[in-house]
């Protein structure tokens, strides 16, 4: 069975860091594209980044680029994003998902950020 | 970036009904998109990928159409469950973006 969980969200400061990850298991990892998806509250799905499978390319939004870090380690079958520099607008739900250019096929239940002083 | 525009982006509907939620792309996409269903408080589902392939476990009341610049979501006997949030996405290039949602409600 796929799973993805993610874990790392909390409460954190505007102008600090946070490093979310991502847990894969039953499939390959190293064979998929992955992307973390954000939901600020309320509001809709925003694409924020993705990773290719072998992890050599990595993809931002231009909300994150910059500050945002897509990385994967295949061996330990987990992605991390690191989060530096956050802002309230980084306050969302992110969610870890599998796929890319087919779509997300595959999704973890998201772990919650919030940036407030 | 491609813009991704739902219509509409809140729809009252009774059980049975048949519904049609379009999408539009602000250029381009060949068929590099798909559907999503999200229920409050959850994940995202995909339903529909590549325009029009019904993802494994998917009813086969929902279906995909359309391709370049615009698409068409399609349940064709609303159930109780099917009342949510859709929505799409390109995944043509990137930034990869989705639409706004169309919220979905019973009548």
């Amino acid at each position: 069975e796929v799973q993805l969980v993610e874990s790392g969200g909390g409460l954190v400061q505007p102008g600090g860091s946070l490093r979310l990850s991502c847990a894969a298991s039953g499939f390959s990892l190293s064979s998929y594209a992955m992307s973390w998806v954000r939901q600020a509250p309320g509001k809709g799905l925003e694409w924020v980044s993705g990773i290719s499978s072998s992890g050599g390319t990595t993809y931002y939004a231009d909300t994150v680029k910059g500050r945002f870090t897509f990385s994967r380690d295949n061996s330990k079958t987990t992605l991390y994003l690191q989060m530096n520099s956050v802002t309230a607008e980084d306050t969302a739900v992110y969610y870890c998902a599998r796929g890319g250019a087919w779509g997300f096929d595959y999704w973890g239940q998201g772990t919650p950020v919030t940036v407030s002083s | 970036d491609i813009q991704m525009t739902q219509s509409p982006s809140s729809l009252s509907a009774s059980v049975g009904d048949r519904v049609t939620i379009t999408c539009r792309a602000s250029q381009s996409i060949a068929n590099y998109l798909s559907w999503c269903q999200q229920k409050p408080g959850r994940a995202p589902k995909l339903l529909i990928s590549a325009a029009s392939s019904l993802q494994g476990g998917v009813p086969s009341r929902f279906s995909g159409s359309g391709s370049g610049t615009d698409f068409t979501l399609t349940i064709s006997s609303l159930q109780p469950e099917d009342f949510a949030t859709y929505y799409c996405q390109q995944s043509y290039t990137t930034p990869y973006t989705f639409g706004q949602g169309t919220k979905l409600e019973i009548k």
